[in-house]
């Protein structure tokens, strides 16, 4: 089956730091989904990706779907300290697999103040 | 704000006893609906795909018999757990995705089964 190889697993860093982690598959997709989850809630989608090559932003999160369409990044710039939690990457492609979205196993992220 | 709902947030319950949790898309038709169980620290493990009047797929290892999925309108799918035992506590999300929408979240369901 479709696997989503996701890194780093966690990260350390300052407030003030950028942040960048990746997704990574062995089959490609056709929409690539960013999401991020606080303890105890859902996650929440931050980021939707539908094109090969497509860049978007959202406030300071940039993500972008790879040429390949087997990968994607996401970037945090100048973290916060309520960017703490545990970022997912989903991977989708409509029309195999009942449509169903393969997730990444997260990144989790800690902001030293 | 919220555009899949998730009620109820936390439920405890003794065991043997059935818990349902519902499933609502807010301000759009929910063409198909997960569900889906996550332990602590880990991924989200994909139970079930609900499709809007027909029966839904379960994944490999889920029992369909003790977790019950209905998903009677394009707005709501529910999810009974059946005879509750301890070692079904967990979290339980939920997520829909419409025609031209992409997956959201519920809030989640933790369950404690006592």
């Amino acid at each position: 089956g479709q696997q989503l190889n996701q890194s780093p697993q966690s990260m350390f860093i300052q407030e003030g730091e950028d942040v960048s982690m990746n997704c990574t598959s062995s089959s490609i997709f056709n929409t690539w989904l960013w999401y991020k989850q606080d303890p105890g809630e859902g996650p929440v989608l931050l980021i939707a990706l539908y094109k090969a090559g497509e860049l978007t932003s959202n406030g300071r999160l940039t993500a972008q779907f790879g040429i390949t369409r087997k990968d994607s990044f996401l970037n945090i710039s100048a973290s916060i300290p309520s960017d703490v939690g545990i970022y997912f990457c989903a991977g989708t492609f409509s029309n195999t697999n009942a449509g169903k979205s393969t997730f990444g196993d997260g990144t989790t992220l800690t902001v030293k103040p | 704000g919220a555009v899949v709902s998730q009620h109820p947030s936390r439920v405890i319950c003794k065991s043997g006893t059935s818990v349902k949790i519902e499933c609502r898309s807010l301000d759009f038709q929910a063409t198909t609906m997960f569900w889906y169980r996550q332990f602590p620290k880990q991924s989200l493990m994909l139970m079930a795909t609900s499709n809007e009047g027909s029966k839904a797929t379960y994944e490999q290892g889920v029992e369909k018999d003790k977790f019950l999925i209905n998903h009677a309108s394009l707005t709501l799918s529910t999810l009974t757990v059946t005879s509750a035992h301890p070692e079904d506590s967990s979290f339980y999300i939920c997520s829909a995705r419409g025609f031209n929408s992409p997956l959201h979240f519920g809030n989640g369901t933790r369950l404690t089964v006592t």
